[in-house]
């Protein structure tokens, strides 16, 4: 069974750094491809960025409001999942989801965690 | 970027009657190279995650029950559902993944029961 498992999500200042991870089991996370989602309280699904596989090269690709802030990298070792976040505005508020990329079905967002939340406040 | 706008924002429907959620895209994402629609549907719960519900447009993920169906091609899609049942209550999103380095997702539909 496949589970993610986010953790690291709480309250922090405008400015300030956070680290996001999200352990996963039940499937071979070394030939898987991740993403981040997010979800701003009350409102929808923004995606956040994707790493790729080792085998697929490793790159992460990120979306335009987060882009230069944050980082997603991947530890196969541990089989975890991180999103690095730096210069946090009120705007990144949210939900923080961990999700599959193209797993089972191609591109699609198969599988999610129960997500983490972040709260940037002063 | 391109933008999906998913039509109405939101509707209630009596139980066992057809809910229809639309989805427009600011561009078509038909494939050429495989005459695919790389469109996504999923629902979201009350306090849970989403779940992906249909792909390429029309393809029912496994273990999704019949009621549900996706329709749709080039910049126009369609999720109905043929039936509402209670455990339906849901934000339902359609995403588009043509864009390979920017994936966007409508802005939600919200349906209820009338």
């Amino acid at each position: 069974e496949v589970q993610l498992e986010e953790s690291g999500g709480g309250l922090v200042k405008p400015g300030g750094s956070l680290r996001l991870s999200c352990a996963a089991s039940g499937f071979n996370f070394s030939n898987a491809w991740m993403s981040w989602v997010r979800q701003a309280p009350g409102k929808g699904l923004e995606w956040v960025g994707r790493i790729r596989s080792k085998t697929s090269g490793g790159a992460a690709d990120y979306g335009a409001p987060v882009k230069g802030r944050l980082t997603i990298s991947r530890d196969e070792s541990k089989n975890m999942l991180h999103l690095e976040m730096n210069s946090l505005k009120i705007e990144d508020t949210a939900v923080y989801y961990c999700t599959t990329d193209g797993l089972v079905v191609p591109h699609t967002f198969d599988f999610w965690g129960h997500g983490t939340l972040v709260t940037v406040s002063s | 970027d391109i933008v999906m706008i998913q039509s109405p924002d939101s509707l209630a429907v009596s139980l066992g009657e057809r809910a229809t959620i639309n989805c427009k895209s600011s561009q078509s994402v038909l494939s050429s190279s495989d005459n695919q629609n790389y469109l996504g549907w999923y629902q979201q719960k009350s306090g849970q995650p989403p779940k992906l519900l249909i792909y390429w447009a029309s393809t029912r993920e496994s273990g999704v029950p019949d009621r549900f169906s996706g329709s749709g091609s080039g910049t126009d899609f369609t999720l109905t559902i043929s039936s509402l049942q209670a455990e339906d209550v849901a934000v339902y999103y359609c995403q588009q993944y043509y864009d390979f380095l920017q994936r966007t997702f409508g802005q939600g539909t919200r349906v209820e029961i009338k």
